[in-house]
């Protein structure tokens, strides 16, 4: 089965200040990987996703993230953090199984990141 | 606003009791997806319907139940509730089953008492 670790609980960086998430991964072929970010009292909003190709990809907010197969981690960065990224971030990995497309996302833990002026 | 859209926001009942969470997808797609996030046990899959039929199934308690009707919105049943099911209920939709990408609604906050 597959499984998502996002080791760091919680993450303080300062107002412009480079920011990387940490995301590890664990599935037996090619996952698609997304990143979530959840704001207080709100859902979840994709940042970016992975489904093949590039192994670097761009995201909304300015975000992008890493597929490094070798590690299996797809890390998310930002070069310089904005007080309005304070939030919960969430990494997710999807399958494919038996040649049918099988929707369920398996969810990290996610990384709440602070964010000081 | 990602265009599903869940109804109520939120819930306040009893032990006991059962509760129907509602939930639209965005316009054209034929997949949804239900999650549970609480704070012991994270963001769960519960179940997916896709145009109608359930395609897979997680981590959801014979006390629960869905369905996705014709005109493409779910409910989520949840009986005999109990003071774990306390949790945000999260709905998602894509386009097609599986590498369609999932879009989240806001969620409903249930509370048993």
């Amino acid at each position: 089965a597959q499984s998502v670790t996002q080791p760091d609980i919680h993450i303080t960086v300062s107002e412009g200040a480079s920011l990387e998430l940490r995301c590890n991964y664990s599935y037996g072929a090619t996952p698609y990987l997304f990143w979530y970010v959840q704001s207080p009292g709100q859902g979840l909003q994709l940042l970016l996703k992975y489904f093949s190709g590039d192994t670097l990809v761009q995201g909304i907010k300015g975000f992008e993230a890493e597929f490094k197969r070798s590690q299996s981690s797809f890390n998310l960065r930002k070069p310089s953090v904005h007080w309005s990224d304070a939030a919960e971030y969430f990494c997710a990995v999807g399958v494919i199984a038996g040649g049918t497309s099988y929707g369920k996302l398996t969810f990290g833990q996610g990384t709440i990141l602070t964010v000081h002026p | 606003d990602s265009g599903v859209t869940q109804t109520p926001k939120h819930l306040i009942t009893a032990t006991g009791q059962r509760v129907t969470l509602r939930c639209s997808p965005r316009s054209g797609d034929l997949s949804v997806y239900w999650y549970q996030q609480s704070l012991d046990q994270g963001l769960q899959f519960l179940i997916q319907y896709y145009n109608g039929e359930e395609r897979a199934k997680g981590n959801i308690l014979e006390r629960f139940s869905a369905q996705q009707f014709p005109d493409l919105h779910s409910e989520l049943n949840l009986s005999s509730l109990e003071l774990g099911d306390s949790a945000l209920y999260f709905c998602a939709s894509s386009a097609r089953q599986g590498e369609g990408t999932q879009y989240f609604g806001p969620g409903t906050r249930l509370l048993v008492l």
